[in-house]
């Protein structure tokens, strides 16, 4: 049973610290999105991938976060410097994305890590 | 633009009984794609079906049940016999052809109380 894994599922850190969340989506799956949930905006896109080129990141604080897919197994979501409204649940989700005309795919997304920025 | 609007917040109901929660979008694209997730109170987000825009037939999974009416934009779930572990947030999301990106609405929280 394919899944999308994230890790960490925890951290708890300082404001002003490093943070490095990653993922690994699911195999042959070509399109990677980081959201972000808060009860007060919900569920927020901040960036996506698909064949590993950054398409649409938006959505994301560019001065402190930054999203990369170093390589098809691999995609990180990096905040420098935390801070304490960086406090949510940021998931992961792959796909599979065909040229235009093709079937959607269905998004599916990892378990979340919860980030605690004190 | 596109948008998803479930209009009811929070849903209380007791076991056994039928619930309906209600999704409406909006979107100028003539082919689009149409999701329900589930989030458990472990926080994970499930994927329960996926319609496109062509096709309006009804689908039935076990409990669950789906009613897409393309004439009122609607996509509505109905769980039949509601159970304690069907208490989540359901998210309703759109998804427009040239795009990859979801839209989700803002989820609406079931309460199924034995």
């Amino acid at each position: 049973d394919a899944r999308v894994t994230q890790t960490p599922r925890d951290k708890v850190t300082e404001m002003g610290q490093e943070v490095t969340m990653r993922c690994q989506p699911i195999l042959g799956h070509n399109t990677v999105f980081w959201y972000r949930q808060t009860m007060m905006q919900g569920l927020e896109l901040l960036a996506y991938f698909r064949n590993r080129a950054p398409l649409d990141d938006s959505g994301m604080p560019k001065d402190r976060f930054s999203a990369e897919m170093p390589d098809a197994t691999l995609a990180t979501l990096k905040i420098q410097p935390s801070e304490p409204r960086d406090s949510a649940v940021y998931f992961c989700a792959s796909g599979l994305s065909l040229l235009a005309g093709g079937e959607r795919e269905t998004q599916y997304f990892g378990p979340g890590t919860r980030l605690l920025v004190l | 633009a596109q948008k998803v609007t479930q209009a009811q917040t929070e849903i209380s109901v007791v076991e056994k009984e039928d619930v309906t929660l209600d999704c409406v979008y909006e979107t100028r694209d003539t082919t689009y794609y149409l999701f329900w997730y589930k989030q458990p109170p472990s926080g994970e987000l499930v994927f329960l079906i996926r319609r496109n825009s062509f096709d309006e037939q009804n689908e039935i999974s076990g409990r669950y049940s789906w009613n897409f009416q393309k004439s009122t934009s609607s996509f509505n779930f109905t769980i039949t016999a509601s159970q304690v572990v069907d208490s989540a947030v359901y998210f309703c999301a759109l998804s427009a052809l040239n795009t990859d990106k979801l839209i989700f609405g803002t989820g609406t929280r079931l309460q199924v109380f034995p």
